[in-house]
């Protein structure tokens, strides 16, 4: 089944923790993404790659680090958490950086930061 | 002012009833307008993909974009309590660098 698997599903921590969030797809997609979703502001990029080895920044990159060293795998790294990254995140990929084509999204992390 | 407005809801109808989701935006660059589906603890699904203005039918759903006005709508007709989800607006220029509504959360009641 083609899909785009997150883990953990939900993850609760303490500010200064470090930790990865692990991001796979199975469809060879070129292009993957970051998004958190917070109530009233919607889904915001975080990071994207359009290929191995090439990650630029989205709309709110700050505290996160991500690396694409193989097409399938994209995960988040948040070094130094900070309540204010509590938030919901998502995962997604599309065969590659193009408008028309879809974006596929995993089923998202929910990560606290106490 | 935000770049997409999306009023947020809660929304509630009864089954069978048409549901009319809406969304406004300020940059008048964007060509490519989608309508995502999220249901509970769930990532989005694209419901709806329509490039520049006019009408895409799909079932039940239908999308509009009014580029002249930055309005952009998403019509369900006969509603049904598998319906249920919240419903996210998107748009961009030319990439996948989209923008994304707040979302719209529509409860169908049977």
């Amino acid at each position: 089944e083609a899909q785009v698997t997150q883990n953990p599903r939900y993850l609760i921590t303490v500010t200064g923790k470090k930790l990865t969030v692990t991001c796979s797809q199975n469809m060879n997609h070129e292009y993957m993404s970051w998004y958190r979703q917070d109530p009233g502001l919607g889904l915001r990029q975080i990071y994207y790659s359009m290929n191995v080895e090439v990650t630029d920044k989205g709309d709110v990159p700050e505290g996160y680090k991500v690396s694409r060293k193989e097409k399938r795998n994209f995960p988040l790294i948040l070094e130094s958490p900070s309540p204010n990254q509590t938030s919901l995140y998502f995962c997604a990929s599309s065969p590659r950086q193009a408008t028309n084509e879809k974006l596929f999204f995993g089923s998202g992390t929910q990560l606290s930061v106490l | 002012q935000k770049e997409v407005e999306q009023d947020p809801g809660p929304l509630s109808v009864p089954e069978g009833a048409i549901v009319s989701l809406n969304c406004t935006y300020s940059n008048s660059a964007f060509q490519y307008f989608m309508w995502y589906r999220q249901y509970s603890r769930k990532g989005p699904e694209l419901l709806m993909y329509t490039y520049s203005s006019g009408n895409k039918e799909d079932g039940r759903f239908t999308a509009q974009v009014d580029k002249s006005s930055k309005y952009i709508s998403l019509f369900i007709r006969d509603s049904q309590p598998s319906d249920s989800a919240t419903y996210l607006c998107a748009m961009s220029e030319w990439n996948n660098d989209m923008r994304f509504g707040a979302g719209t959360r529509l409860t169908v009641k049977p």
